[in-house]
């Protein structure tokens, strides 16, 4: 049985204060890595599809990096404002396969 | 920027009934899915559907459900008599090529 784990369930950070996240993963069978980020009562919102190994993707203040030998993704938050609060997703995509397996995702809340 | 639509928002449907979930994937994509979050819980796969037919489903997708693409636009799922564990939001996925699936904003289903 596939497993993608997300760490921490839940964070609160200051203002302006960065913070990162871990989602691991199997790291046999890899083919993609997907970060979301969801609020509540909208559509999940691709961030980014890793695929290769050592892999470093940047959206804004939002980057995140890949390691598939080991099997995890650090998603990092840089200068966290009021509106990164959402829940942040992983989900893992194997060889083959079409479906994604998905982590419990982190809630990050970010207080003014 | 196309976007998956998902309706209703919100049903709720007494033990038993069934239901209809709709979603209309972006035109020329090819692939779509069905995943649903049960509150509390990782967000799980249910189906793919690829040229008209189920590609892969998930052991949670019993005789009770079922998914069909009508009219060429319009992505459905048939959830036959409810139970109360069907209670969940259901997301409807669609995706094009290798990458970038684009979700829906969900339906909330409860039964009671």
């Amino acid at each position: 049985i596939l497993n993608v784990e997300q760490s921490p369930q839940s964070l609160h950070v200051q203002e302006g204060d960065s913070t990162n996240f871990t989602c691991s993963f199997p790291s046999s069978n890899f083919y993609a890595l997907h970060w979301y980020r969801w609020e509540t009562a909208k559509s999940p919102e691709a961030l980014f599809v890793m695929t290769l190994n050592g892999d470093e993707k940047k959206k804004g203040r939002i980057s995140a990096t890949l390691n598939t030998k080991e099997g995890y993704s650090y998603l990092y938050i840089k200068g966290s404002q009021p509106e990164d609060s959402a829940t942040y997703l992983c989900a893992f995509r194997g060889q083959g396969a079409q479906k994604l397996v998905f982590g419990q995702g982190t809630r990050l809340t970010i207080n003014p | 920027e196309p976007e998956v639509t998902q309706t209703p928002s919100h049903q709720v449907t007494q033990m038993g009934q069934e239901v209809i979930l709709r979603c209309v994937p972006i035109s020329n994509h090819l692939y779509f899915y069905w995943y649903r979050q049960i509150l509390g819980q990782k967000v799980e796969f249910l189906v793919s559907f690829y040229n008209n037919e189920i590609s892969e489903k998930s052991e949670i997708f019993d005789d009770q459900f079922s998914v069909e693409r009508p009219d060429g636009s319009n992505f459905t799922l048939k959830i036959r008599s409810t139970k109360l564990e069907d209670s969940a939001m259901y997301f409807c996925a669609s995706i094009r090529g290798l990458y970038g699936y684009t979700f829906g904003s969900g339906t909330r289903l409860t039964v009671v």
